[in-house]
């Protein structure tokens, strides 16, 4: 089955400590994107990728960190510089190039919280 | 970073009735997005515009790309309980990444 796959689905960070979440697509498509969405808001932009190796900061990237070593792979890392962490987080992607102006599909999320 | 004025912010109506949502923007786009989210999944495309004027339809669901570039509505018409939600309007202009609205949330009364 094609698709985006986040996981896990729910996860669980101590005070002070790093937390990495996954988000795996076989679609083959170069841009991956990160979001945070918090209760009643829209969705806002983390980091985003548009080629393997390559990812550029969104609108509020502090206290994050990303890598995109793999086409299929973007994991977030969720560092204790973010004061704030408790969210929602959704991963993105995006076919482009030749096949020209696709739409962004999106995984079905990871809920943080703290312990 | 910029946001799009996506309104109204919730609706309650009853089943069977028509919906219409708007989505403005100060930007001028050469995408417009329309997305479902329900609670606790990621969120569902639902209808892709891409030329300015285009009016697009995806069963009971209707959205058109306005003819300004800066705006697009989307109705949803005889509404069924499972339409209920939360409708994201999302742009983008060139090849930057998708600009989000704050959301609808949709209730539907039976």
């Amino acid at each position: 089955d094609g698709g985006i796959t986040q996981s896990p689905k729910y996860l669980f960070r101590k005070e002070g400590q790093n937390v990495t979440l996954s988000c795996e697509q076989n679609l083959n498509h170069d841009a991956m994107y990160w979001y945070r969405q918090d209760p009643g808001q829209g969705l806002r932009l983390i980091y985003y990728s548009q080629i393997v190796n390559d990812f550029q900061k969104g609108d509020i990237a502090e206290g994050y960190s990303v890598s995109r070593e793999k086409k299929e792979s973007f994991p977030l890392t969720v560092t204790s510089a973010q004061k704030n962490p408790t969210a929602f987080y959704l991963c993105a992607s995006r076919g482009t190039g030749i096949r020209g102006n696709q739409p962004q599909h999106f995984g079905d999320g990871t809920r943080l919280s703290i312990l | 970073g910029q946001q799009l004025n996506q309104s109204p912010q919730s609706m309650f109506i009853q089943e069977g009735e028509d919906v219409s949502m708007n989505c403005t923007s100060s930007s001028i786009f050469n995408t417009w997005l329309w997305y479902k989210q329900d609670p606790g999944e990621g969120p569902v495309l639902l209808i892709a515009l891409y030329k300015a004027g285009e009016l697009t339809s995806n069963g009971r669901l209707t959205a058109q790309f306005g003819i300004t570039r800066k705006d697009s509505f989307l109705n949803i018409s005889a509404s069924i309980p499972s339409d209920v939600g939360i409708y994201f309007c999302a742009g983008r202009a060139g090849n930057t990444p998708l600009v989000f609205g704050k959301g609808t949330r949709l209730s539907v009364i039976a």
